[in-house]
């Protein structure tokens, strides 16, 4: 079964500030997914990453992903309190159309 | 830009009461899924539909639980007797596979608090 896990639960950083959120999975797989969740809102996509050293970014957040460790990281540079939400990735399963199973989530909080 | 709608918002009801949670894909998309999550965990799934029957489903899709798309554009689950514990957020995504990857898109999601 795959297991999915993030680290930090929950983090605090100032404004300006930069970090890295850790996401470890337990078996093979190349997609590999990021969402932002505000309270009480939908799953918004941030990036698709879909092989070994897949590398995007988009403003402040910057994920890459290392298959053969099966790690992805989500590194945020100079953070801003826009930033403050909770960060999930999810994982594809081999197949068509296959679920995702998510990590556990990173509670991001932006103080200024 | 094509989204994913869901309804109700918020649907409150009575142990053991049946409810019907409806959502309406992109309107290309074949792959439709239903996930829930639980207040302040992760996101969990629940089964995915395609060609009008169910692809895959977990553990916590027993039998109270079913899906249909009655028609061309709703696609609905439904729990048949709904207990304290299936009070979460239900999120419906719908995805058009490409070669490569399977990028979901979520709805809004649909609270349901079960009394």
């Amino acid at each position: 079964e795959l297991k999915v896990e993030q680290n930090p639960l929950f983090l605090s950083m100032q404004e300006g500030k930069n970090y890295t959120i850790y996401c470890n999975y337990s078996t093979t797989s190349d997609r590999l997914y990021w969402y932002r969740q505000d309270p009480g809102k939908s799953l918004e996509s941030l990036f698709v990453l879909l092989s070994n050293g897949a590398v995007k970014q988009e403003g402040r957040l910057m994920a890459s992903l290392d298959t053969k460790a099966r790690l992805s990281t989500l590194h945020i540079t100079a953070a801003v309190h826009d930033l403050s939400a909770t960060y999930f990735c999810a994982v594809e399963s081999a197949g068509t159309a296959s679920k995702l199973t998510f990590g556990t989530g990173t509670r991001l909080q932006v103080t200024l | 830009e094509p989204e994913v709608t869901q309804t109700p918002s918020h649907q409150v009801t009575q142990m053991g009461q049946e409810v019907i949670l409806r959502c309406v894909p992109i309107s290309n998309h074949l792959y439709f899924y239903w996930y829930r999550q639980i207040l302040g965990q992760k996101v969990e799934f629940l089964v995915s539909f395609y060609n009008n029957e169910i692809s895959e489903k977990s553990e916590i899709f027993d039998d109270q639980f079913s899906v249909e798309r009655p028609d061309g554009s709703n696609f609905t689950l439904k729990i048949r007797s709904t207990k304290l514990e299936d009070s979460a957020m239900y999120f419906c995504a719908s995805s058009y596979p490409g070669q490569i990857y399977n990028e979901q898109f979520f709805g809004p999601g649909t609270r349901l608090t079960v009394l």
